[in-house]
């Protein structure tokens, strides 16, 4: 499983784009990029994959470069709510045992 | 639909005990994945069930057990709790074939407390 290196946390207004960028210089071939979010005292929540180029959904787009040794994940117009720890994930699809690293705590602010 | 639903919410015991967790997946779902999270961090793979056998285990010592019923509920166990073993427990349900996403259903977890 690659491993991967976030910002530990991130403060940001309500309104604005949110940034998170996640390093994952070993990632091979069959590995895709996944991201979850978690509130406090609740389980993680499924938010968004890929494997190059862009993608996008109701929620978020994730940017994956062509060399895919990184990827950001973007959050339009953060609310409180959005208030919450936020990890990358690399690994190949069907791989049951997801890694989590520690995280990016994102704070949002009035 | 009930997602995935995890009892008891809170546990509290004390060192050397032992402890049984339960979970019941996500209707649709045949396989149930455990992970243990610690204050802070994230959560660590500890074991993954399908078709009533351990598919898949993380780095974890064999206090750690668990079992798969035949209507796909788990249950973890831990004999002789240490303090160490506090932590936030969670459940995860998937569908044995992901397919192309790496989507695991979490429950809200178990918060135990080794006294």
């Amino acid at each position: 499983l690659a491993k991967t290196t976030q910002p530990i946390s991130m403060d940001s207004y309500e309104g604005q784009e949110v940034n998170i960028t996640c390093s994952h210089n070993n990632i091979a071939t069959n590995d895709y990029i996944t991201w979850y979010q978690q509130f406090p005292s609740q389980g993680p929540r499924f938010i968004i994959q890929g494997y190059k180029t862009k993608v996008t959904n109701e929620v978020a787009s994730l940017f994956i470069p062509a060399d895919r040794k990184s990827s950001t994940l973007s959050l339009p117009r953060v609310s409180l709510s959005d208030t919450a720890v936020y990890y990358c994930l690399v690994g190949a699809t069907g791989a049951n045992n997801l890694f989590f690293g520690t995280g990016t705590r994102l704070t949002v602010i009035p | 639909d009930a997602g995935v639903t995890q009892s008891p919410t809170h546990l509290i015991k004390t060192r050397g005990q032992q402890v049984t967790l339960r979970c019941s997946p996500k209707s649709g779902h045949d396989t149930v994945s455990w992970y243990q999270q610690a204050l802070g961090q994230g959560p660590q793979f500890i074991f993954q069930y399908y078709e009533e056998e351990e598919r898949q285990r993380g780095n974890f010592p064999d206090r750690f057990s668990g079992h798969q019923f035949p209507n796909y509920s788990s249950e973890l166990n831990v004999n002789a709790l240490l303090l160490g073993d506090s932590a936030l427990y969670l459940c995860a349900s998937s569908p044995f074939r992901l397919a192309t996403y790496n989507e695991q259903f979490f429950g809200p977890g178990t918060r135990l407390t080794v006294l």
